[in-house]
């Protein structure tokens, strides 16, 4: 069984569309985190949930939207869709993203978005 | 957040030790240090993490120096399998997000 799973994994789409991104971790996991990995391949934290709490929200657009139904599902929806968001997305989980020193983070395989 | 240095790449023939050097001269008491690695076309892999102490997992080992200024991934025998972006990164006792900086990239040659 996948640990973390995202779909789909490839999202091709039109510039001011809206779309949304699954992710699904079975580890039982109380955090989970979504990151962009842009063309120059630096991994950036866009935000993070404990327990469905809504806990690490960087400089975002707020045309992204995390929505957390549940402590195991943290899906992202992406709302007027510009060429910027080009990139791949990545889902992670962790045991609790409180803990000391930071515990490890499980990641899964990627969304690689395009707007064309 | 502390930032680390890290080298852009570095080249290991097939079953030879592998030293991954990383800089964190700006790191805190309460930083861990934290290896992760990304294979082609996947997501990031935790490879290990410590504090002061000298680690070591399947995976590798990680050295620190006694200052914690730096620290050095110890892959022991490297193989095509472990060519990779290799990620140190300081951790704060805060929520967890991480703070990815270029890598050193893993050449594996046979």
């Amino acid at each position: 069984d996948t640990a973390v799973s995202q779909t789909p994994k490839y999202l091709v789409t039109q510039m001011g569309n809206d779309k949304s991104i699954k992710c699904e971790q079975n580890l039982g996991h109380d955090t989970m985190y979504w990151y962009k990995q842009d063309s120059k391949k630096f991994l950036k934290i866009m935000f993070s949930y404990n327990n469905k709490e809504l806990i690490i929200n960087e400089t975002v657009p707020n045309r992204f939207s995390p929505k957390s139904p549940d402590k195991a599902h943290l899906n992202l929806h992406i709302n007027s869709l510009e060429l910027g968001d080009s990139a791949v997305y990545f889902c992670a989980s962790s045991q609790s993203g409180r803990a000391r020193g930071g515990d490890t983070q499980y990641f899964g395989p990627g969304t690689r978005l395009t707007v064309l | 957040d502390a930032k680390t240095t890290q080298p852009n790449s570095m080249e290991s023939n097939e079953e030879e030790p592998v030293h991954l050097p990383c800089n964190h001269s700006t790191i805190s008491g309460t930083d861990y240090i934290h290896w992760y690695r990304q294979l082609p076309s996947q997501g990031p892999e935790y490879v290990i993490h410590g504090l002061t102490s000298n680690v070591n997992n399947r995976m590798a080992s990680l050295a620190i120096a006694e200052d914690r200024k730096s620290s050095t991934l110890i892959l022991h025998r490297a193989t095509l399998r472990d060519a990779a972006v290799y990620y140190c990164i300081l951790r704060a006792d805060s929520w967890g997000k991480l703070q990815f900086g270029a890598g050193t990239q893993v050449v594996v040659t046979p």
